[in-house]
């Protein structure tokens, strides 16, 4: 099993669409956990880190689910923009190297 | 605040030369990594210093790839000789304190694209 598993899509919505996307890890031990965004060609950014209570970023919300090993990020009134690849990155507690996901294609058609 | 730089661009090669790739990180950034990023994968760590000391190297193929740190501050990443395998983007990327540190966040280079034929 990967130690980081994300479904590479790629997810079709239209404008508008509420979508959300999960990525699944093995280590029991992972402390911390991200969104990245990486448009083609280009390199990745940080969308936002992943908090144990949730946390919300205007249209985007990432959740923590330490019982299943699972982080999702749900994307509300999708826009064009919004169209890039996901990425997920959870660092472990033991090895504390930042491990990516081989991220999820989001794609937002007018 | 300037970001991750990397050079060069872009850099086509045939197989069984060598290459190298620079990356001068974010002022101050003690963590520096190094990434490959495959068409359609994730990142994938080679390895990742801490100010010029090593943490982890345990998915660079050290039969062809080297990476140095010296001083602390820029890196080098070099491969001799290529595969076609090789072809991928390497990212480096830098982050102020160590991942040990709750949601320390990376930034990245823009890359260097590497095309071996």
């Amino acid at each position: 099993r990967k130690e980081v598993e994300q479904d590479p899509g790629p997810f079709n919505v239209p404008e508008g669409a509420t979508v959300a996307f999960n990525c699944t890890y093995s280590n029991s031990a992972s402390q911390s956990f991200f969104w990245y965004r990486q448009d083609c060609r280009k390199e990745p950014k940080l969308l936002m880190s992943v908090y144990s209570s949730g946390n919300e970023d205007g249209r985007f919300t990432a959740q923590l689910n330490r019982a299943s090993q699972y982080i999702s990020l749900l994307i509300r009134d999708s826009k064009l923009s919004d169209s890039a690849t996901y990425l997920c990155v959870v660092i472990s507690g033991g090895s504390y190297i930042p491990t990516f996901g081989r991220g999820t294609s989001l794609i937002v058609h007018p | 605040e300037a970001g991750v730089a990397q050079s060069p661009r872009y850099k086509i090669i045939e197989k069984r030369q060598s290459v190298a790739f620079w990356c001068n990180p974010i002022s101050g950034h003690a963590t520096l990594y190094w990434y490959q990023q495959i068409l359609g994968q994730g990142p994938k760590l080679l390895i990742q210093f801490q100010n010029n000391g090593v943490v982890d190297d345990s998915q660079l193929p050290k039969d062809r790839f080297s990476a140095e740190r010296l001083k602390g501050v820029d890196s080098t990443l070099k491969i001799q000789p290529a595969k076609l395998e090789d072809s991928a983007v390497y990212l480096c990327a830098s982050s102020l304190v160590s991942p040990r540190r709750m949601n320390t966040e990376a930034f990245f280079g823009q890359g260097t694209r590497l095309t071996v034929v």
